[in-house]
């Protein structure tokens, strides 16, 4: 059974850099590691995926070890708008797991 | 607007009642997912279908939950005989997966909230 494990909350200033690191037990060998942003009242949002090592989009990195069993989102420069729940998607046999993220809260 | 569509937005229903929502998917894409999510909980999978094909169905999704995806295009989701534990929001997603990786970039609609009384 697929699932995740995240740090409920953290919170962080303005400006500096954050890492959400989650630990996905049993990830299927053949499948990406998918990150997501909620706001409240809205469904939540792709940020980034990968398979291996690193990834960077244009608002994120996924830092992925060579075992995959686990992942680490990093958002640079962190402002008010960034404030949300951040998931990691576990995925296994039958189920997709959210869990129930870790909260953000960006401080002034 | 060509995003995941969810109708109705809202839905009030009495307790026993059965309720239908649709999801219309982006056009491309070729997998559908159902979801619940309720208060302070992040989204609890049901079920989805590649193409029209339903692949996996939560364990937790009780009888009265059953989903279609007729031709591969909208889906929708009908509860039977709903009860007070159903009241929650249902969200629908589809993405494109394609190849041996399989990915889960998935789209979201704006969800359907559902009440029960």
């Amino acid at each position: 059974l697929a699932k995740t494990t995240q740090p409920i909350s953290m919170d962080s200033y303005e400006g500096q850099e954050v890492n959400i690191t989650c630990s996905h037990n049993n990830i299927a060998t053949n499948d990406y590691i998918t990150w997501y942003q909620q706001f409240p009242s809205q469904g939540p949002r792709f940020i980034i995926q990968g398979y291996k090592t690193k990834v960077t989009n244009e608002v994120a990195s996924l830092f992925i070890p060579a075992d995959r069993k686990s992942s680490t989102l990093s958002l640079p420069r962190v402002s008010l708008s960034d404030t949300a729940v951040y998931y990691c998607l576990g995925t296994g046999a039958n189920n997709l797991f959210f869990g129930t993220g870790t909260r953000l809260t960006v401080i002034p | 607007d060509t995003g995941v569509s969810q109708n109705p937005r809202h839905k009030i229903t009495k307790r026993g009642q059965n309720v239908t929502f649709r999801c219309d998917p982006i056009s491309e894409h070729n997998r559908l997912y159902w979801y619940r999510q309720t208060l302070g909980q992040g989204p609890e999978f049901l079920t989805y279908f590649q193409n029209e094909a339903q692949l996996e169905k939560s364990r937790l999704l009780s009888d009265r939950f059953s989903a279609e995806r007729p031709k591969g295009s909208f889906s929708t989701l009908e509860i039977q005989r709903t009860e007070q534990g159903d009241s929650a929001m249902y969200l629908c997603a589809s993405s494109l997966t394609q190849g041996d990786i399989r990915s889960y970039e998935q789209y979201f609609g704006p969800g359907t909230r559902l009440t029960v009384t």
